[in-house]
């Protein structure tokens, strides 16, 4: 079975500086699917960032990239230039080709000081 | 186009009634999940539908809950005699067809569910 962990629960950055979230995962597929979703208290989940396992490249969006270890089975995600906006929670969470259901972690609620 | 919807945004139920959810894709989207958010913690995966393919039913944690999808349309989410461990946000999601892999799922706003 497919798990995902997040071992920080909270994290906190001032504002226009630049935090790391932590993810590490662990599946027997070899093909698979990496995701950071935020999740504001208006409980909208929204896709960050995506990143297919089979590309070695790291996918970024605009502010938002990922350091993806295949071999380690970690995911991390870098906000960089954090604005107030970006407080939420993140979830990592892993999509298998064969069963396309999403695994998350728990989460790491992110607050950005001004 | 419009997003994932879902209705009602809150319930409140006493224990023991059935409850229904309701979750509306985005047109064109062939796969439909359902998810559940229990408070602080992250989204358990409930019920997975694929076009007209048998849903996968693997995530559902009772036969309390069951789920049904006409088409590629609408999905309810029903709970007969719920539980205060029932409590949660339920999140629906689709997602595009896309052969031979998984696709991002874009999520709805999801109904908060509060059983007394």
């Amino acid at each position: 079975a497919q798990t995902v962990t997040q071992s920080q629960p909270e994290m906190s950055v001032q504002e226009a500086e630049t935090v790391t979230l932590s993810c590490t995962y662990d599946t027997s597929e070899s093909d698979y699917y990496l995701f950071w979703y935020k999740q504001p208290p208006s409980r909208q989940m929204i896709l960050v960032i995506r990143q297919e396992a089979y590309k070695q490249q790291n996918a970024t969006e605009n502010r938002f990239s990922v350091n993806f270890q295949k071999a380690a089975k970690s995911f991390s995600l870098k906000i960089s230039d954090s604005q107030l906006g970006d407080a939420a929670m993140y979830f990592c969470a892993l999509g298998e080709t064969s069963g396309s259901r999403l695994t998350f972690g728990e989460g790491t609620q992110l607050t950005v000081n001004p | 186009g419009a997003g994932v919807s879902q209705s009602p945004s809150n319930k409140v139920t006493e224990k023991g009634k059935d409850v229904e959810l309701r979750c509306d894709p985005i047109s064109g989207h062939t796969a439909l999940y359902w998810y559940r958010q229990r408070l602080g913690q992250g989204l358990e995966f409930l019920i997975y539908f694929q076009g007209n393919s048998a849903p996968d039913k693997s995530g559902l944690p009772s036969d309390r809950f069951s789920a049904e999808r006409t088409g590629e349309s609408v999905s309810t989410l029903t709970i007969q005699r719920t539980q205060q461990e029932d409590s949660a946000v339920y999140l629906c999601a689709s997602s595009p067809l896309w052969a031979g892999g998984s696709d991002t799922q874009y999520f709805g706003p999801g109904t908060r569910l509060t059983v007394l």
